[in-house]
């Protein structure tokens, strides 16, 4: 298994909604990432999680929240968003946990509409 | 800190065309350099890497060369297909403890036009 699965591939929520998105990966990887990407960006950096610990926090609001329950899944808890949280989330995930000369294995992302 | 800058697109080419994307960067060390492509609607995909000067990264007919004496690592294809039509981000990721993250330029559009 080379891949990294993302649910839901597209998810509608109100503001006063609460959401979680889901990641998953059985390649024994101990890093975990969490991505946003707003339409015609490169990705931005939100999380990243090294042997199930939280390493990385690029000053995110409180309305994103991680959680990884084991080494093979990660979530992403949403709470009182804003219409400019609408954006496609990517989960990545990579080998020697997050140092080395290995790339990122990208899921194909949840596309997150808030109204 | 690390940093990655791409040519400006959108670059529309006819069908069989060369392909060069430009992609310098700024780090300290011997960073691991990459590209990446993104189709319509889908996430990032490992196009190609490489880990030290020098080394040459091929896949799917593209090629890129970590040149550590220009720190450049442009991406070419000798003759583009329709199916080569995406996003392409030049990535880094630094060797220095605390400088690992991964960092894209901004991403060149490309168009290949029948």
């Amino acid at each position: 298994d080379t891949e990294v699965t993302q649910t839901p591939k597209h998810l509608v929520m109100g503001m006063t909604n609460k959401k979680s998105l889901k990641c998953e990966q059985h390649m024994g990887h101990r890093a975990m990432y969490w991505y946003k990407q707003k339409a015609k960006k490169p990705p931005e950096l939100m999380f990243v999680y090294s042997y199930e610990k939280l390493s990385i926090n690029e000053s995110v609001p409180s309305r994103f929240s991680p959680e990884c329950p084991n080494s093979s899944l990660l979530n992403l808890h949403l709470h009182a968003l804003q219409p400019e949280d609408s954006a496609l989330y990517l989960c990545a995930s990579s080998q020697d946990g997050d140092r080395g000369a290995y790339g990122y294995t990208f899921g194909s992302g949840t596309r997150l509409t808030v109204v | 800190g690390n940093s990655v800058t791409q040519m400006e697109g959108p670059v529309t080419l006819s069908e069989e065309a060369f392909l060069t994307i430009n992609c310098t960067y700024t780090a300290t060390g011997y960073p691991s350099l990459f590209w990446y492509v993104q189709y319509p609607g889908e996430g990032l995909q490992l196009l190609l890497k490489a880990t030290k000067a020098d080394d040459k990264g091929s896949n799917k007919g593209f090629e890129a060369t970590y040149r550590k004496e220009t720190t450049s690592f442009h991406l070419e294809k000798g003759s583009v297909q329709v199916s080569d039509s995406a996003v392409y981000f030049c990535a880094l990721r630094g060797s220095n403890f605390g400088n690992e993250k991964l960092t894209f330029g901004t991403g060149t559009r490309l168009t290949i036009i029948p």
